[in-house]
C-alpha cells in the first residue's frame, strides 16, 4: 500500500516568520511529487512538481526540495503571511507499471497570525 | 486563463436520490480526475480518464457512482441513490498527461446529503 504521510498537521505562526513541513513518501519506484496549495473556498492551486532527486523549486517566498532516496520532500516558506494560510498538500505519483495514481497526504493546515 | 469548468458550485439532495456533477476540463487535457474530498482528509481519487477510456475507478463505489467521459472532453459524475455518507466535496481536475504535469482543479461541487 503506498502511503504518503504529511506533517505537522497543523501550524499557527507569527506574520514574518519562516516555517517548514514534510511530505514523505515511498522510496521505490517514483516518478512525480506534487506540492498544492489549498485556499478555503477555492480550487487547489499546483505550486511545485518535482522529479529529480535534488531537486530545488522555488516561486517567490515559497520553495521545496526533494530527496528520493530517503523519501521526503520539505516545503520552505520564508517571511509567511496571512495570505499564505492555507492546506498544503503533496501528492506521490508511483512509476511501478501503469499506475499514475497520484496519491494525496492529508495536507498541513498553516494559519499565519498577522 | 484557462480553467477546469464544474457545476452545480452546491447541491443539497435528499438520501435515496440521484444526483449528478458535470465538468468540462481545459481544452487539450488527456486526463480527467474525479476526487472525493471529506472534511479534513486529502482528496481521494475516484476516476481517472485518459481521453474518453477509465484508466483507474478502483475506489470508486461502482454500486452506485458511475462516470463518464464520451467523447473525451468533458465528463459527469453520477450518484444513485446518494447516502448521507456521500456529503463531501466533489473535485474534478485535468492535467495535459497521466505523466507528472501537474493537475488544474475546479472550484468543486460541494454535495450535501440530507
Amino acid at each position: 500500500i503506498l502511503n504518503v504521510e504529511q506533517s505537522p498537521q497543523s501550524l499557527h505562526v507569527q506574520e514574518g516568520d519562516s516555517t517548514n513541513f514534510t511530505c514523505s513518501f515511498p522510496s521505490s519506484n517514483f516518478y512525480a511529487l506534487h506540492w498544492y496549495r489549498w485556499e478555503t473556498a477555492k480550487s487547489p492551486e499546483a505550486l511545485f512538481v518535482m522529479t529529480l532527486n535534488g531537486d530545488e523549486k522555488k516561486k517567490g517566498r515559497i520553495s521545496a526540495t526533494l530527496n528520493t532516496k530517503e523519501g521526503y520532500s520539505y516545503l520552505y516558506i520564508k517571511g509567511s503571511q496571512p495570505e499564505d494560510s492555507a492546506t498544503y498538500l503533496c501528492a506521490f505519483r508511483s512509476g511501478a507499471g501503469n499506475n499514475r495514481k497520484l496519491i494525496w497526504g492529508l495536507g498541513t493546515s498553516l494559519a499565519v497570525n498577522p | 486563463e484557462a480553467e477546469v469548468a464544474q457545476s452545480p458550485r452546491y447541491k443539497i439532495t435528499e438520501k435515496s436520490q440521484a444526483v449528478a456533477f458535470w465538468c468540462d476540463p481545459i481544452s487539450g487535457h488527456a486526463t480527467l480526475y474525479w476526487y472525493r474530498q471529506i472534511l479534513g482528509q486529502g482528496p481521494e481519487l475516484l476516476v481517472q480518464f485518459q481521453d474518453e477510456s477509465v484508466v483507474d475507478d478502483s475506489q470508486l463505489p461502482k454500486d452506485r457512482f458511475s462516470a463518464e467521459r464520451l467523447k473525451g472532453v468533458d465528463s459527469t459524475l453520477k450518484i444513485q441513490p446518494a447516502e448521507l455518507g456521500d456529503s463531501a466535496m466533489y473535485l474534478c481536475a485535468s492535467s495535459l498527461s497521466d505523466r507528472g504535469t501537474e493537475a488544474f482543479f475546479g472550484q468543486g461541487t460541494r454535495l450535501t446529503v440530507v
